[in-house]
């Protein structure tokens, strides 16, 4: 079964240093990969995937991740930390079965960015 | 605003009571889900319905049933509330064409059961 696992329940950061937040994954097959963050009292909001190609994959408001396949890693970066980039950090893989997909998701990962 | 809309977005329940929870996306996605979000848990998939007509359950489904009444409507129902099914609740949808789809959220249903 496909699997993601978040190691850290907190991460913190000044603003303006670099931040990642880690992610691994268990898959059979190739990797669907995902993070979304979620604003207070929000719905989860898409931040960025890994299908295929580049290890290192840009996304939304200066995210990047890097996908590390011999260690089975997709850890989210950012080169400079704002503090309203404080919310919670959910890594999430692509589960498919006949006719679609689902989504399993990690437990999360919070992120506080002091200024 | 094109996305997926919950509601009600805060509820209370007594033991024991029956409430749906409804979500609607516009959107025109195939695939829509329940998620429900506990602290430390992450998001776990109660029921996901691929398409119209068609649900499945996910993986804690137990005290749930669901409906996909028509492609842009698809409800959660609780049917006797217990204490443990207070939690947040995210409806969510997709497209399934194509590889690598993410999800589009609702804003969420925050419910006590007490």
């Amino acid at each position: 079964a496909q699997s993601v696992a978040q190691p850290e329940d907190q991460v913190n950061v000044a603003e303006g240093n670099p931040l990642t937040v880690k992610c691994t994954y268990s898959v059979s097959g190739n990797p669907y990969l995902f993070w979304y963050v979620q604003y207070p009292n929000r719905g989860l909001q898409f931040l960025l995937k890994y299908i295929t190609g580049d290890n290192l994959v840009k996304g939304s408001y200066g995210f990047e991740a890097e996908f590390n396949k011999s260690q089975t890693s997709f850890h989210l970066k950012k080169p400079s930390a704002l503090v309203s980039d404080s919310a919670l950090y959910f890594c999430a893989v692509r589960d498919d079965y006949t006719g679609g997909f689902k989504t399993i998701f990690g437990a999360g990962t919070r992120l506080f960015v002091k200024a | 605003n094109a996305g997926v809309t919950q509601t009600p977005k805060f509820q209370v329940l007594k033991t024991g009571q029956s409430m749906t929870l409804q979500c609607a996306q516009d959107m025109n996605h195939n695939s829509m889900y329940w998620y429900r979000q506990d602290p430390g848990m992450g998001l776990r998939l109660i029921y996901y319905s691929a398409s119209e007509g068609t649900t499945d359950k996910g993986e804690v489904p137990n005290g749930y049933n669901v409906s996909r009444l028509n492609k842009r409507e698809f409800s959660l129902r609780l049917e006797s509330a217990a204490p443990s099914q207070t939690s947040v609740y995210f409806c969510a949808s997709s497209e399934v064409k194509g590889a690598g789809h993410g999800y589009t959220f609702g804003s969420g249903t925050r419910l006590t059961v007490v």
